[in-house]
C-alpha cells in the first residue's frame, strides 16, 4: 500500500485566482505524475517528473506548471484559474516492483477542482 | 499513441464472465491494468511485460499478445465488487516510464 497524499480534496474557486494543488508521497519514489480526469472519462497525463529538478509536459497540453524541489513533493500550480480548468486532478508516484524493471503507479485520492 | 479499449461498457449478472480488450498501434514494453470505482482513485491490478507470463489478481487474469500489441483482461465468475471502470495503460518500448491510459471500460455487475 502506497502513501500518497493530495490536498485539498475539494476546491471551489473564482476565475483568475492562482491555485496550487499539493501532492506528497512518503515512499521515496523518484517518479511522479499528474493526471487530469473529467468525471467518467479517461486519465490524461499532463506532467511528470523523473526526480528532483526534473519536470516534463505530458501528452495533454495544460496551462498548469509543476516543480520538483524535493523528492517527496510535486505541487501543481495554475496561475490564473478558468472554468475550463474544472476537473479532477490525480497525482501518482511509481516504484520498480520486479526484477525485470517493471514499475507500478500508485494514485493519490485526487483533488476535485471547480472554477466558477 | 493512446491504447484503444473495447467494449466501452459491459453489464453482467453476478457470476458471469467478461473480457476487456486493450490494443495499441505502438510496440509495447508493458501493459498495466487499473480499476477505478466511482469517486475514488484508480487502483493497480496487474502489469504484463513483454515476454512475461499471464498474470492473475484474485479471479481476474490478463494476457499480453506481443505480436498483436494487445492485452485482454479476463473477469471470471464476476462479483459485485468488480463493478467500476477498468483502464489499461501502456508503456511503449524505449522505457520512458510514461503510462498512457485508454478511455476505460465501464463494468456494472447486477445481483
Amino acid at each position: 500500500e502506497a502513501d500518497i497524499y493530495q490536498t485539498p480534496r475539494y476546491l471551489v474557486i473564482g476565475t483568475g485566482k492562482k491555485i496550487t494543488l499539493e501532492c506528497s508521497q512518503t515512499m521515496g519514489h523518484d517518479k511522479m505524475y499528474w493526471y487530469q480526469q473529467d468525471p467518467g472519462m479517461e486519465l490524461h497525463l499532463i506532467h511528470y517528473s523523473y526526480g528532483v529538478n526534473s519536470t516534463e509536459k505530458g501528452d495533454l497540453s495544460s496551462e498548469s506548471t509543476v516543480s520538483r524541489i524535493r523528492t517527496e513533493h510535486f505541487p501543481l500550480t495554475l496561475e490564473s484559474a478558468r472554468p475550463s480548468h474544472t476537473s479532477q486532478y490525480l497525482c501518482a508516484s511509481s516504484e520498480y516492483t520486479g526484477t525485470s524493471g517493471e514499475h507500478t503507479q500508485y494514485f493519490g485520492p485526487g483533488t476535485r477542482l471547480t472554477v466558477l | 499513441q493512446q491504447p484503444v479499449q473495447s467494449p466501452q461498457a459491459v453489464i453482467l449478472r453476478e457470476g458471469e464472465d467478461a473480457v476487456i480488450n486493450c490494443s495499441s498501434s505502438k510496440a509495447l514494453y508493458s501493459v498495466h491494468w487499473y480499476r477505478q470505482k466511482h469517486g475514488e482513485a484508480p487502483v493497480f491490478l496487474m502489469i504484463l511485460l513483454k515476454g512475461g507470463e499471464q498474470m492473475r489478481h484474485e479471479k481476474i487474469s490478463a494476457s499480453f499478445n506481443e505480436k498483436k500489441q494487445q492485452s485482454s483482461l479476463y473477469l471470471t465468475a464476476s462479483q459485485l465488487s468488480y463493478s467500476g471502470t477498468y483502464f489499461c495503460g501502456t508503456e511503449v518500448e524505449g522505457r520512458d516510464d510514461k503510462i498512457i491510459f485508454g478511455k476505460g471500460t465501464r463494468l456494472h455487475i447486477l445481483p
